[in-house]
């Protein structure tokens, strides 16, 4: 988890409200991930930054929003349009040149929307 | 897309006994490899990883993986099993379309029994 790190580790909203969980990376990482965890599903990415002010959709961007204003930061927000959002978020950083293609990934943060 | 199918969703094996977790791929080119393992609660941490060279690539806490082209495998091992060693196992393989994505496995539950 060394490097990057996730505020809060747990997370409680209301439905119907956004919430922006937070990511911080000092590793000098150009790319930086969110990707969602649940049960038996593996991890599935949800929005993903390869250089600062530039982020593409991953597989299930729906109801999430980011930006990437600061090279160590990439926030994710969760919306009130995203029909299930109850789960365990993990963001990632990596290089992107060279042979250390292996990405890092901070402690995760649970969100419980009820 | 690249893929990568973890066959058994838990490994059960004894305390001081070879440990393996199985992993197939599919990616168009060359493969880049990772192993990933998640205690509860956790982010994931990096194991080990296959980009090229030997086809026995060594990690942390004496794993290791077994790059097989012709059978598309990257099998995870261990010589002898800890019981610290009980966490949740993940392969994934790099995209070669050079936006750094990981496609992962859905995880393989791995319980060392004393």
């Amino acid at each position: 988890d060394g490097g990057i790190t996730q505020s809060p580790k747990y997370l409680f909203r209301k439905e119907g409200q956004n919430v922006t969980l937070s990511c911080e990376q000092n590793l000098n990482h150009d790319a930086m991930y969110w990707y969602r965890q649940d049960p038996g599903q593996g991890l599935r990415l949800i929005y993903y930054s390869q250089i600062v002010n530039d982020f593409q959709k991953g597989d299930i961007a729906e109801g999430y929003s980011v930006s990437r204003e600061k090279k160590e930061s990439f926030p994710l927000t969760v919306t009130s349009a995203q029909k299930n959002p109850t789960a365990f978020y993990l963001c990632a950083s990596s290089r992107t040149s060279g042979s250390s293609y292996e990405q890092y990934f901070g402690p995760g943060t649970r969100l419980t929307v009820t | 897309a690249q893929s990568v199918a973890q066959p058994e969703d838990q490994v059960n094996v004894a305390e001081g006994n070879p440990l393996t977790v199985k992993c197939t791929y599919s990616v168009s080119g060359n493969p880049y490899l990772f192993w990933y393992v998640q205690y509860p609660n956790r982010g994931l941490q990096f194991l080990l990883k296959y980009i090229t060279g030997d086809n026995l690539v060594k990690g942390s806490y004496g794993f290791e993986a077994e790059f097989n082209k012709s059978q598309t495998s990257f099998h995870l091992k261990k010589p002898s099993a800890l019981v610290s060693d009980s966490a949740l196992y993940f392969c994934a393989v790099r995209d070669n379309y050079g936006n750094n994505r990981l496609a992962f496995g859905k995880g393989n539950q791995v319980v060392v029994i004393p």
